[in-house]
């Protein structure tokens, strides 16, 4: 059990750039989550893949925000065009799946963006 | 809409003492939840969990309480250390159906030496 890995930790941009995080999950888990977060606030959810397919996507994700996991393992997050209100800290989380399952957490990416 | 809410930012408790954070929730299908510590730039860490089915669950230091009929938990800590000074974190999942978890804002729980 190596962890939820994120890559990478710190990621600092300029207003209109495009920005893709890296999530590797723990190796046998099926399900793959992001959430966001800033100061003073938890977790928002974002949305989640089971193996490949996303099967559930936050209004909070504007068509700015686009999630993958083409092959069932990692996922990358991508951020077109990004504006000031995107700065946060981006959480991938994973589990086995199934109900009840605990979802392991990675360090994050803190997405700053000037 | 916070379906999760903690209600108090901030808690200090002197070391040995109990801990007691709270946590209330608005939807009646939430059946399974959990709390999560989180230090400074690092993801959140899983500490207990409880099923809707249980009023409590106990793993070491740490004991989770449930009442359905008021929507609330809460999460006690005996004894407290100095080393539990973080953010706590309750979420809630409806479990099936949806399997994300919807967190609470957090309290800030500081030990005092």
């Amino acid at each position: 059990d190596t962890g939820v890995s994120q890559d990478p930790r710190h990621k600092i941009t300029k207003r209109g750039q495009n920005v893709t995080f890296r999530c590797d999950p723990i190796s046998e888990h099926n399900r793959l989550y992001w959430y966001r977060q800033t100061l003073g606030q938890g977790p928002e959810f974002l949305t989640y893949f089971q193996n490949e397919a996303q099967l559930e996507k936050s209004r909070l994700l504007s068509d700015r925000f686009s999630a993958e996991r083409p092959k069932g393992s990692f996922s990358t997050l991508e951020i077109q065009r990004t504006e000031q209100g995107d700065s946060a800290m981006y959480l991938c989380a994973s589990s086995r799946g199934g109900s009840g399952e605990k979802l392991f957490f990675g360090s994050g990416t803190q997405l700053s963006v000037l | 809409d916070q379906q999760v809410k903690q209600n108090s930012p901030s808690l200090s408790v002197q070391e040995g003492r109990i801990s007691i954070l709270n946590c209330d929730y608005t939807n009646s299908m939430f059946d399974y939840f959990l709390w999560y510590k989180k230090y400074p730039a690092e993801g959140p860490t899983f500490l207990i969990s409880i099923s809707s089915i249980k009023d409590k669950n106990e793993d070491g230091r740490f004991t989770v309480f449930l009442n359905k009929s008021a929507k609330h938990l809460s999460l006690h800590i005996v004894p407290s250390q100095p080393g539990d000074s973080a953010v706590y974190f309750c979420a809630a999942s409806e479990g099936s159906g949806t399997y994300k978890y919807i967190f609470g804002t957090g309290t800030r729980l500081k030990v005092l030496a």
